[in-house]
């Protein structure tokens, strides 16, 4: 099946700090990728979905400025936290869609849990 | 607004016995339905879809019903293993938004062997 690569898979860093998150797709060319947060006992929500060559749709509610997301090329997407806090203290999960027909299923990365000491 | 619902947060069942889990969605512009598992510190990993055409699509173990009168969907597993155990999301999209999908919160399955 198709796999949807995420690194790290863990980070720690300091309040400040910026972190960079990879997600890529291995085996086909991901045309839409999705950044999803994820907070302890809650569902996934929705962060922004990216395009590639494009800049990405945020929902309402996320600082665009804040996370930051490069869809360079159709195998790769980025997420970059600037200035952590501890409140970005989370659980992020991208996925990605790799046919552009209907009726995908979306493929998940294995995620990375960021923690803001 | 949550637009898919899963009720149930837990659920437990014995080994070999019958899981079933519940999924209800208010958009009636959904047209495309997913359950995905996810172990803990994963991403989720998809298990079965089944598109608006159909009222029910089987895998193995695992068979997803629909049922658009009462937006309401379901999840099969039988028999249940104790590797089922995990947390099952629920997912739904429709034609049109881009691929945007919208999940539930989440089953916790337990299966006791």
């Amino acid at each position: 099946g198709a796999v949807v690569s995420q690194h790290p898979s863990r980070v720690i860093c300091k309040s400040g700090t910026s972190v960079k998150i990879e997600c890529r797709s291995l085996d086909f060319q991901a045309t839409t990728m999705f950044w999803y947060r994820q907070f302890p006992k809650q569902s996934l929500m929705l962060m922004a979905t990216s395009n590639e060559g494009s800049k990405a749709t945020y929902e309402q509610g996320v600082e665009k400025d804040k996370f930051l997301i490069n869809h360079a090329s159709l195998t790769l997407s980025t997420l970059t936290v600037t200035s952590a806090h501890p409140e970005d203290s989370s659980f992020y999960i991208c996925s990605a869609v790799g046919e552009t027909g209907y009726n995908s299923p979306l493929h998940f990365g294995n995620g990375t849990r960021l923690t803001v000491t | 607004d949550q637009q898919v619902k899963q009720n149930s947060p837990s659920l437990s069942v014995q080994e070999g016995r019958i899981s079933i889990l519940n999924c209800d969605y208010t958009n009636s512009m959904f047209d495309y339905f997913l359950w995905y598992k996810k172990y803990p510190a994963e991403g989720p990993t998809f298990l079965i879809s089944i598109s608006s055409i159909k009222d029910k699509n089987e895998d193995g173990r695992f068979t997803v019903f629909l049922n658009k009168s009462a937006k309401h969907l379901s999840l099969h597993i039988v028999p249940s293993q104790p590797g089922d155990s995990a947390v099952y999301f629920c997912a739904a999209s429709a034609r049109g938004t881009g691929n945007q999908f919208y999940f539930g919160t989440g089953t916790s399955l337990t299966v006791i062997p």
